[in-house]
């Protein structure tokens, strides 16, 4: 059984630039959540996709986006970068109906 | 009415004593409260979980108390060993496969 992937490990971008961080479930889940961790602080809710649609969406702007392809992988995309961006962002993958996610080894992305 | 609050923020433990970290919720619609463990530069791992019909569960040297009225749980580390020493998150959730509500982590170390 193959654990949540992510890639890539680590991103520097300027502020203003667009990122894409895609995520890789675990075998057999087909919903994902998004969380991003500032540093010293618990993750917090972006959104997640289920069945390539989003089901439910925190407090975030709508420069964050995401898609679900069939396979169940997912993308992160942010536009207009700013500084406050730089965080880990990490991808957790789950069945439906069944609480239990299980995150990846997570983005580490910083915005200069 | 969705944050949950964790303390202590530090804990230092000796080798073979019992760690415990508190949290408390005000939302109450959740159902599902997990706890998460963190070695820097990973994600988050789960470690256990309990529904708020059980007061207690333990899984080997790890025991979360559940206090429903009180709305408040715990975790417990018993015979704590250096390779604990991490950050741990307490969660929570409601209805089914929903997002997760952290609090803000406790650096654990257990010292020799």
């Amino acid at each position: 059984e193959t654990g949540v992937t992510q890639s890539p490990t680590h991103l520097i971008k300027t502020r203003g630039q667009q990122v894409t961080l895609r995520c890789s479930s675990q075998s057999g889940h087909n919903t994902v959540s998004w969380y991003q961790q500032a540093l010293g602080q618990g993750p917090q809710f972006i959104f997640q996709y289920y069945r390539e649609e989003e089901n439910g969406r925190g407090n975030f702007p709508p420069r964050f986006s995401g898609l679900q392809f069939p396979n169940y992988s997912s993308e992160l995309n942010v536009n207009a970068l700013e500084l406050d961006d730089s965080a880990l962002y990490l991808c957790a993958s789950s069945l439906e109906s069944v609480n239990e996610q299980f995150f990846g080894p997570g983005t580490r992305l910083t915005v200069l | 009415q969705q944050q949950v609050k964790q303390s202590p923020q530090s804990l230092i433990v000796q080798k073979g004593g019992i760690s415990i970290i508190n949290c408390a919720y005000e939302n109450t619609a959740f159902d599902y409260f997990p706890w998460y463990q963190q070695f820097p530069g990973k994600g988050p791992a789960l470690l256990i979980a309990i529904r708020p019909d059980v007061s207690e569960k333990k899984e080997g040297r790890f025991t979360i108390s559940f206090n429903k009225s009180a709305k408040q749980f715990s975790l417990h580390i018993m015979d704590s060993q250096p390779g604990d020493s991490a950050t741990y998150f307490c969660a929570a959730s409601s209805g089914g496969n929903e997002k997760l509500t952290f609090g803000t982590g406790t650096r654990l170390t257990i010292i020799p």
